[in-house]
């Protein structure tokens, strides 16, 4: 029979507020981390990355951490708009087999309240 | 302005039947990937190529085959459709990791595949 999915954690946040969004990752060796945002009916746009020898990284209204301590990565969106509306991936590369293998984390929505 | 398309939007199929899906890349990317998105499951990587004629498996291979004939198509074919391959299936494309400055992925809009 078919398979029924997980429920995908869900993010509300009011309009012109910051939206934080988390992520944890799995694999320590890990150099590499990419946001993504995927819009209904879309497939998945890069927003920003990151390199495991940087802590912190900016954009425009976003902005990424990365804790390799504790292996997590966040996402802030700064001054959250309806536009924002989406489900936002995290993506960390690291080697596998011998390529270079870049995994998806389950995603988080989040949605603007007007 | 880079590119990916993929041949349908929607698709119904019936158990048995063999599907064709087609991913076309304009950015002259030596990378292309297929995809599985299933609600809060993510993303799962069913296979890729790094080169023309090369195919590697993912990490969810069964039932599934690819074709990668010219460098800007690469095909992704289900032998003999079952209900649970119902999903979204996403193509992707990016430049090599070794020589680019990002390991972005370029994504097509996905083709809903619907098996009954």
């Amino acid at each position: 029979g078919e398979s029924v999915g997980l429920h995908l954690p869900t993010l509300s946040v009011q309009e012109g507020d910051n939206s934080i969004i988390n992520c944890a990752y799995s694999n320590s060796a890990s150099d590499y981390f990419i946001w993504y945002k995927q819009e209904s009916g879309k497939g998945p746009q890069f927003i920003i990355d990151i390199r495991s020898n940087m802590d912190k990284r900016q954009g425009q209204r976003v902005t990424v951490l990365l804790n390799k301590t504790v292996k997590h990565l966040s996402l802030q969106i700064a001054a959250t708009q309806p536009g924002d509306s989406a489900v936002y991936f995290c993506a960390e590369k690291g080697e596998s087999g011998g390529y270079q293998k870049v995994t998806f984390g389950t995603g988080t929505k989040l949605q603007v309240i007007p | 302005d880079v590119k990916v398309t993929q041949s349908s939007r929607y698709l119904v199929k019936r158990t048995g039947e063999k599907v064709f899906l087609e991913c076309v890349q304009d950015m002259d990317h030596e990378n292309m990937f297929w995809y599985r998105q299933d609600p809060g499951l993510g993303l799962r990587l069913i296979y890729f190529s790094y080169d023309v004629k090369m195919k590697e498996k993912g990490d969810i291979p069964e039932g599934y085959s690819v074709s990668r004939e010219k460098k800007e198509r690469f095909s992704l074919i289900l032998e003999s459709a079952s209900t649970n391959q119902t999903s979204m299936y996403l193509c992707a494309s990016s430049s090599p990791g070794s020589l680019a400055l990002s390991y972005e992925q370029y994504f097509g809009p996905g083709t809903r595949l619907t098996v009954t």
